[in-house]
């Protein structure tokens, strides 16, 4: 399985930008680059995915390197609520069904 | 619209004891999936279900741990004897019709055991 890597942890202020990097330079052409989330005491919850082109939702952007071999989760405006881990997972495509967390990204949101 | 819904939310057993957590996936979601998480690290994929059939085990260890889901709805997981090392969040997931691209599960709030 293709593995991503990313900072231990990463600190933010409220109501500031949020970029959380994540590296994938194994990437096959069939992997779709997926975030998730995990709340604390909560099960993870989907974020974003996309492939080749940056993609916007209502919780989130992400940005993909021309290569695909990095991505960055942006958060416009951290809020105490975005505090979770953060998992970059490639899945999708011929991956479909094997989610393969990593030890993610802790993010801090200090008031 | 429901969740996923588990239960036990907290279990504390003696090791060597057996233990049994339930899960109910979102209606009409086909695909389910266990996960085990250990304190500190991200969810492991224990075993995943199409419908009734168990598509991959890979992950599950057999020798202690079993799984059915036998009307392709709801789902058991169970592990006997529990082992000290068992200790961890028990996550159940689901998902609806394959997507190619979009791997969107939807998990439940987990079931927290403690083996004493």
């Amino acid at each position: 399985d293709a593995k991503t890597t990313q900072p231990n942890s990463m600190e933010s202020n409220e109501e500031e930008p949020v970029h959380l990097p994540c590296n994938h330079s194994t990437i096959s052409g069939t992997d779709y680059i997926h975030w998730y989330r995990q709340l604390p005491s909560q099960g993870p919850e989907y974020v974003i995915h996309g492939l080749t082109s940056n993609v916007n939702n209502r919780m989130a952007s992400l940005a993909i390197a021309e290569d695909r071999k990095s991505s960055t989760l942006i958060l416009h405006r951290a809020t105490l609520r975005d505090a979770a881990v953060y998992y970059c997972i490639l899945a999708g495509g011929t991956s479909y069904g094997k989610l393969t967390f990593g030890q993610g990204t802790i993010l801090t949101v200090h008031p | 619209e429901a969740g996923v819904v588990q239960s036990p939310r907290y279990k504390i057993i003696e090791k060597k004891q057996p233990v049994a957590f339930w899960c109910n996936p979102i209606s009409g979601h086909n695909t389910l999936y266990w996960y085990r998480q250990n304190l500190g690290q991200g969810p492991e994929l224990l075993i995943r279900y199409e419908n009734e059939e168990a598509v991959d085990d890979s992950q599950l260890p057999k020798d202690r741990f079993s799984a059915e889901r036998l009307k392709g709805v709801d789902s058991t997981l169970k592990i006997q004897p529990a082992e000290l090392g068992d200790s961890a969040v028990y996550l159940c997931a689901s998902s609806p019709d394959r997507d190619f691209s979009l791997d969107e599960q939807f998990f439940g709030p987990g079931t927290r055991l403690t083996v004493l």
